[in-house]
């Protein structure tokens, strides 16, 4: 079976603070895991995705294969930084959501 | 191309009524997925559908919900009789086989009185 934790419900940090929202999975194969954001009341929409190691609006997020993790990280937090994060596997056909984190951002 | 088209936007009905909630892909998109969204579970997976074919329903939380694809082009989620514990934003959301990303619709909020 997979899985996808997301431990916190909610994430608030000033602005210019470093931000980390915790995505841990299991799967017993090679894992697809991506990151998607929600604005408010907007569709979700793919934030990024591990095979492409790349930094979409000043976020990274690593997997971590020895520790079932892809945590996504941005330095220094914006306002309107401030969403939904969804983590979410891909392992079999089809995906698996976490819960999702709220991220707020204060000015 | 549009994205992923859902209708309606809002719906409000009473309990024990009949709901039919209405989803087109992004064409050339053969995958359809239809999920629930609540403050409590977060995003859950009703159904995936794949050419058409429904591959998994496990995620349909109970025989009053129904999915169905009669085309490549549109889907249907139906609830009857609804009940006010449906009330939700149902999402609606498409992909190419194999290909990882999902294009989501902008989801129907649902209250169920």
């Amino acid at each position: 079976a997979q899985r996808v934790t997301q431990p916190e419900k909610l994430l608030s940090v000033f602005k210019g603070a470093p931000v980390e929202l915790k995505c841990n999975y299991s799967y017993s194969g090679s894992p697809e895991l991506f990151w998607y954001v929600q604005y408010s009341r907007q569709r979700l929409q793919l934030l990024l995705r591990h095979i492409s190691r790349e930094s979409i609006k000043g976020f990274t997020a690593d997997l971590n294969k020895g520790e079932t993790s892809f945590h996504l990280k941005k330095p220094f937090a914006q306002e309107e930084d401030s969403a939904m994060y969804y983590c979410a596997l891909k392992g079999s056909y089809i995906p698996t959501f976490g819960r999702g984190t709220s991220l707020i951002v204060h000015p | 191309d549009a994205g992923v088209i859902q209708s309606p936007r809002h719906e409000v009905t009473e309990m024990g009524q009949e709901v039919t909630l209405r989803c087109k892909p992004i064409s050339g998109h053969n995958s359809l997925f239809w999920y629930r969204q609540t403050m409590m579970r977060g995003l859950e997976l009703l159904i995936y559908f794949n050419n058409n074919v429904p591959i998994d329903d496990s995620g349909m939380p109970e025989d009053r919900f129904s999915a169905k694809m009669p085309n490549a082009s549109f889907s249907t989620l139906k609830i009857q009789p609804s009940e006010p514990r449906d009330s939700a934003v149902y999402f609606c959301a498409s992909s190419f086989p194999g290909y990882n990303e999902q294009f989501f619709g902008p989801g129907t909020r649902l209250t169920v009185l």
